[in-house]
């Protein structure tokens, strides 16, 4: 079983649609969650983490964590063509390393 | 300030020849680390430097990569004899302090082609 799980997608959606982008993970130990972007030719750039349970709330984006169901969520409000890209959930595994989900691709259609 | 930097961009080379792929990270970052995309996969880590030091290499496949890291400042990941399962996007990453819970930064890639 791998460590984190994400559907890869592609995900199409008209601007201004709510994004729901979900990861499943197996290990209930995992304490952060990270959500990276990564525009296409360009590397993961960090976009918010979470520590624990609960929301986390940055302007249009909101990442939550659901522990009893090792389940993460990213949302994007009011989507934009700018915030095409991959998306990949991030948990730290322990000194510096991370497993990552494979990401899935999103467009946002003018 | 500048970013992490990575060269070559992309890099086409025949089974059985060998590439070396430079990495600098932003200044005054003491953690580097390498991490590697094959098609289809997930990014999954291959090293992790504190300065010059290997601080965990777990994640090397096998004895055909080596990574360096002069004098702290830039790393270098040589493989040799190169295979076609060798190619991917090798991302490179840097920290000023862990990573492990505030994320690093990343460079744009080397993306290695093995024909």
């Amino acid at each position: 079983q791998k460590e984190v799980e994400q559907d890869p997608g592609p995900l199409s959606v008209p601007e201004g649609a709510i994004v729901s982008l979900n990861c499943t993970y197996s290990n209930s130990a995992f304490q952060y969650f990270m959500w990276y972007r990564q525009y296409s030719r360009k590397g993961p750039e960090l976009l918010m983490y979470t520590y624990s349970s609960g929301n986390k709330e940055d302007g249009r984006f909101t990442a939550q964590v659901d522990k009893s169901s090792k389940y993460i969520s990213l949302f994007i409000r009011d989507s934009q063509p700018s915030d095409s890209a991959t998306y990949l959930c991030a948990i730290p595994k322990g000194g510096n390393q991370f497993y990552f989900g494979t990401g899935t691709s999103l467009t946002v259609i003018p | 300030e500048a970013g992490v930097t990575q060269f070559p961009s992309h890099s086409v080379i025949e089974k059985g020849q060998t590439v070396t792929l430079r990495c600098d990270p932003i200044s005054g970052h003491d953690n580097l680390y390498w991490y590697r995309r094959v098609m289809g996969k997930e990014i999954k880590f291959l090293l992790h430097f504190v300065k010059e030091s290997k601080q965990d290499e777990s994640g090397m496949p096998n004895n055909r990569f080596l990574a360096e890291r002069t004098g702290g400042t830039y790393s270098t990941l040589k493989v040799q004899p190169a295979e076609l399962e060798d190619s991917g996007v090798y991302f490179c990453a840097s920290s000023q302090g862990p990573g492990g819970v505030y994320g690093y930064t990343f460079g744009s890639g080397t993306r290695l082609t093995v024909v």
